[in-house]
């Protein structure tokens, strides 16, 4: 079965400060994305890219920033975490665009304090 | 920007019942249709999709699709306890980033 693994597990961090999270598939797939999960708004996308050194804005993108330096790798980065980025944030990975069966990780807690 | 709507919020129901779960959303041009199954702490996991109209059975899972009512229905027969999880619906996008919208989901308490 397909493989994504998130770390940390679970974050906390201070306002202001720069919180990185990371992604990494086995599966070998070209897709790759990045929701936040939020109670009364369910799981939103941030950023997904389809190819290694390429990103794409997804539905809710401003205060995040992504990295895809390898097809297995993509990163999520938080320059300034503010309180409203406590969530858990889920990378995802799929074999194109058409299937949309999306393979998740277990997910990362963050805290912002 | 296509919307998705699940009812019921939460289930209760003994175990064996058939359990139906329901789903609207917006736009009749959706791609597919996906039910995931969550589990507390863990990530969404894919159940079965549907991309036509009419229904598809796989094991426990009958899925209905109706794209005129813009409805999609899961259906599980014979509920465990083990099936006690969060039930996320999601519709396609059309276009070309494979992007999913997905409703906030209806959760499933199964009573030994």
């Amino acid at each position: 079965e397909a493989a994504v693994t998130q770390s940390p597990r679970s974050k906390v961090a201070v306002t202001g400060g720069k919180v990185t999270l990371s992604c990494h598939q086995t599966n070998n797939h070209d897709y790759m994305y990045w929701y936040r999960q939020d109670t009364g708004h369910g799981l939103r996308l941030i950023h997904y890219s389809y190819v290694a050194d390429s990103t794409e804005k997804g539905d809710i993108p401003d205060g995040y920033k992504a990295s895809r330096p390898s097809q297995e790798n993509f990163s999520l980065i938080l320059e300034l975490a503010s309180l409203s980025q406590t969530a858990v944030y889920f990378c995802a990975s799929s074999e194109d665009k058409s299937q949309n069966t999306l393979y998740f990780g277990a997910g990362t807690r963050l805290s912002v304090l | 920007q296509e919307k998705v709507q699940q009812s019921p919020e939460s289930l209760i129901v003994p175990e064996g019942a058939m359990v139906s779960l329901n789903c609207s959303f917006s736009d009749s041009a959706s791609q597919s249709i996906w039910w995931y199954q969550q589990h507390p702490g863990k990530g969404p996991k894919a159940l079965i999709s549907i991309f036509s109209n009419g229904n598809k059975k796989e094991g426990r899972l009958t899925v209905y699709l109706n794209r005129a009512s813009l409805h999609v229905s899961l259906h599980i027969k014979d509920s465990q306890p083990s099936d006690s999880a969060v039930y996320l619906c999601a519709v396609g996008i059309t276009g070309n980033t494979g992007k999913l919208i997905f409703g906030l989901g209806t959760t499933l308490q199964v009573q030994p």
